[in-house]
């Protein structure tokens, strides 16, 4: 069965850096389009970025950009987020979720994990 | 604030029927982009629930139906189950933002 799992969050000071990983397993990691949202405390979800299947495009929420940076290895069927600059809006719980499509507009995010906690905090 | 309305939460008892709204705009819902639902129960990962504005993935029961018309859309649930307390959320696309976009999520309790 699908399977995302999230590591690498945790504390982190405001200025500094942080890498999320996601592995992925129960299907061909290459053929789909993968995306990052988070959900600060209190608040609903907030989608921040996603890659192409075979990771020569990348998207990215506006209040991100600039400081994330995804990426992905398809060969260890992994996902990765590349969080600089840490400010404390950006704490939440960070969600890696596959998208059901081509990467359009239309299309659902059909597989999450569980999630990784980001605390931005000096 | 999130792009798409919806209610903190809704509550009702078992074996009833619930719905949760989701209002948005004319950049998206109202554009036409198909409406999704997802279910966040207690320490599990976010759950596709409906897509495409009514389908079901497998496995999903019938119990759970969604609906669009204008900028709002609509997920019932029917016979509500002790199980079924947990966190709903509405997607969509929105175009002016050039971003895929969520409601606020609601609260469903089963009493």
């Amino acid at each position: 069965q699908v399977q995302l799992v999230e590591s690498g969050g945790g504390l982190g000071k405001p200025g500094g850096s942080l890498r999320l990983s996601c592995a992925a397993s129960g299907f061909t990691f290459s053929d789909y389009y993968m995306n990052w949202i988070r959900q600060a405390p209190g608040q609903g979800l907030e989608w921040i970025s996603n890659i192409r299947n075979d990771g020569t495009t990348t998207t990215y929420a506006d209040s991100v950009r600039g400081r994330f940076t995804i990426s992905r290895d398809n060969a260890k069927s992994s996902l990765f987020l590349d969080i600089n600059n840490l400010r404390a809006d950006d704490t939440a719980v960070y969600y890696c979720a596959r998208m059901n499509g081509a990467g359009d507009t239309y299309d659902a995010f059909d597989f999450w994990g569980r999630g990784t906690v980001v605390t931005v905090s000096s | 604030q999130s792009v798409l309305t919806q209610p903190p939460s809704v509550s009702g008892a078992p074996g009833q029927r619930v719905t949760i709204s989701c209002t948005g705009t004319s950049t998206n819902i109202g554009t036409g982009y198909d409406v999704h639902w997802y279910q966040h129960l207690p320490g599990a990962a976010p759950k596709l629930l409906i897509h495409d504005t009514t389908n079901r993935p497998s496995g999903v029961p019938d119990r759970f139906s969604a609906s669009k018309a204008g900028i709002s859309a609509s997920l019932a649930i029917t016979g509500l189950q002790a199980e079924d307390e947990g966190d709903y959320y509405c997607q969509s696309y929105d175009t002016g933002l050039r971003t895929w976009v969520f409601g606020g999520g609601t609260r469903l309790t089963v009493l």
